[in-house]
C-alpha cells in the first residue's frame, strides 16, 4: 500500500523559514516524480512544486518561486520542501503526492495518483 | 496560463441522485492531462479520474469522466453517503515537475 506521511508543519513568524518532509513507503520511490500541493484556508488546492525521479529537475508555482526549494533523498525514501521568507498567505495544509505518468497517444501525461494527509503550516 | 473554472460552486443533492460537475479550461488542453480528485476535510485528496475519462484503481464505476478540448464533466451516479465531498479538476503539465492549476472546486452536499 502506498503511504505518504508529511511532517514539519508548525507555527512560524512572517519572514521565517520551514522545512517540510514527506516519508514515502509502499512503492519504489526512486522511480517516480513527486509533487507538493497546498490548501489555503477557505480556498481550494494549489500545486506548489514538483521534482523528477532523480532530483535533477524541479518546477515551482509562481506564488512560491524563489522562496522554496524542493528536494529528495532516494536513499531515505523522502521528499522535502524548504520554504523561506514565509508570508501570512502561505498558511495552509501542505500535501505531498506521488506522480504517475502514462504513455498515451505518443506522449506522456501525468497526474497525482497518491497523496498524504498533509501537514499544517501557520504563518502568524 | 491556463485557468480552470468549475461549476456549480455547490451542488445540493440527495443520496441516490446523480451529480454532474463541470470543468472548463480557458484554452484547449490535452484531455490526457485532465484529472479529477475528491477531497474531504482532514483527509488525503483522492484521485478519481485521469486522462479525462480513465477511472483510477479502486474507484467505483458510478464515477465517470468525459469531455475534450475545453469542456470536461465528472458524473457521479447513484450518490452514496461517502460521496459528499469537494471535487477538483486539475490540468497537469507535460512533465512530472511541471504541475498545473486546479479548478476552484465543486462542493457536493447533502440536500
Amino acid at each position: 500500500e502506498v503511504m505518504l506521511v508529511e511532517s514539519g508543519g508548525r507555527v512560524v513568524r512572517p519572514g521565517g523559514s520551514l522545512r517540510l518532509s514527506c516519508a514515502a513507503s509502499g512503492f519504489k520511490f526512486k522511480d517516480f516524480g513527486m509533487s507538493w500541493a497546498r490548501q489555503v484556508p477557505g480556498k481550494g488546492l494549489e500545486w506548489v512544486s514538483g521534482i523528477n525521479w532523480n532530483g535533477m529537475t524541479t518546477g515551482y508555482a509562481d506564488s512560491l518561486k524563489g522562496r522554496c526549494i524542493i528536494s529528495r533523498d532516494n536513499a531515505k525514501n523522502s521528499l522535502y520542501l524548504e520554504m523561506n521568507n514565509l508570508r501570512i498567505d502561505d498558511t495552509g495544509v501542505y500535501f505531498c503526492a506521488k506522480i504517475k505518468g502514462d504513455y498515451v497517444d505518443s506522449a506522456f501525461s501525468y497526474y497525482m495518483d497518491a497523496w498524504g494527509k498533509g501537514t499544517a503550516v501557520s504563518v502568524s | 496560463e491556463i485557468v480552470l473554472t468549475q461549476s456549480p460552486g455547490t451542488l445540493s443533492l440527495s443520496p441516490g441522485e446523480t451529480a454532474t460537475l463541470s470543468c472548463r479550461a480557458s484554452q484547449r488542453i490535452n484531455s490526457q492531462s485532465l484529472a479529477w480528485y475528491q477531497h474531504k476535510l482532514g483527509q488525503a485528496p483522492r484521485l478519481l479520474i485521469h486522462g479525462a475519462s480513465s477511472r483510477a484503481t479502486g474507484i467505483p464505476d458510478r464515477f465517470g469522466g468525459s469531455g475534450s478540448g475545453t469542456d470536461f464533466t465528472l458524473t457521479i451516479s447513484r450518490l452514496e453517503p461517502e460521496d459528499f465531498a469537494v471535487y477538483y479538476c486539475q490540468q497537469y503539465g507535460d512533465s512530472p515537475w511541471a504541475g498545473g492549476p486546479f479548478g476552484p472546486g465543486t462542493k457536493v452536499e447533502v440536500k
